[in-house]
């Protein structure tokens, strides 16, 4: 089956700092991706939608210059998360897929943002 | 979004089948039922959909009612590696349609 990857799996990084996770898909050509955010035991909340060559969609009250979103190409999207705060600490995922309301969505492992 | 109710948790034992409820009363016509698995510190990951027919997989089966307004994901039988929170959503919109979680069901498998 087709395969999303995120990159890295886990990062600690200092308050302040910015952070880049990327998605990538492997096997095949996502124009959309998606990008949540889930804090522990709760469920996952969509931050935005990444479009290949346009500018992301926020969902409301997230911070779209605090969250960068590029989608250069048809493989890959980045979440940048700028000046970090130990708030900003979550579980991010990406996820892409066909898009159409009848095909599977193929998920990020996630990444663990810890921020210190 | 039209909005799903799960119960917070479920338990079963090994070997044995588990039938996940989901309510889903103001789906609309076009709305697809998905179901998605999320294990510990892992990304979701697919189960299953369907629209009006039951349908089944290797990983499960998805009873649909007859008035679409419930949903029952059924694992055959369950094992320890079935353990993971169960998100039944739907899914509507155009090209670009995104996934609205809910809270699922936890579900823990015991020997």
């Amino acid at each position: 089956g087709a395969v999303v990857s995120q990159h890295p799996s886990w990062v600690i990084c200092k308050s302040g700092t910015s952070v880049k996770i990327e998605c990538r898909s492997l096997d095949f050509q996502a124009t959309t991706m998606f990008w949540y955010r889930q804090f522990p035991k709760q469920s996952l909340m969509l931050m935005a939608t990444s479009n290949e060559g346009s500018k992301a969609t926020y969902e409301q009250g997230v911070e779209k210059d605090k969250f960068l979103i590029n989608h250069a190409s048809l493989t890959l999207s980045t979440l940048t998360v700028t000046s970090a705060h130990p708030e900003d600490s979550s579980f991010y995922i990406c996820s892409a897929g066909e898009g159409a309301k009848n095909t599977e969505a193929f998920f990020g492992q996630g990444t663990r943002l810890t921020v210190v | 979004d039209a909005k799903t109710t799960q119960p917070n948790s479920m338990e079963s034992n090994e070997e044995e089948p588990v039938h996940l409820p989901c309510n889903h009363s103001t789906i609309s016509g076009t709305d697809y039922i998905h179901w998605y698995r999320q294990l510990p510190s892992q990304g979701p990951e697919y189960v299953i959909h369907g629209l009006t027919s039951n349908v089944n997989n290797r990983m499960a089966s998805l009873a649909i009612a007859e008035d679409r307004k419930s949903s029952t994901l059924i694992l055959h039988r369950a094992t320890l590696r079935d353990a993971a929170v169960y998100y039944c959503i739907l899914r509507d919109g155009g090209t670009a349609s995104k996934l609205t979680f809910g809270t699922g069901t936890r579900l823990q498998v015991t020997l």
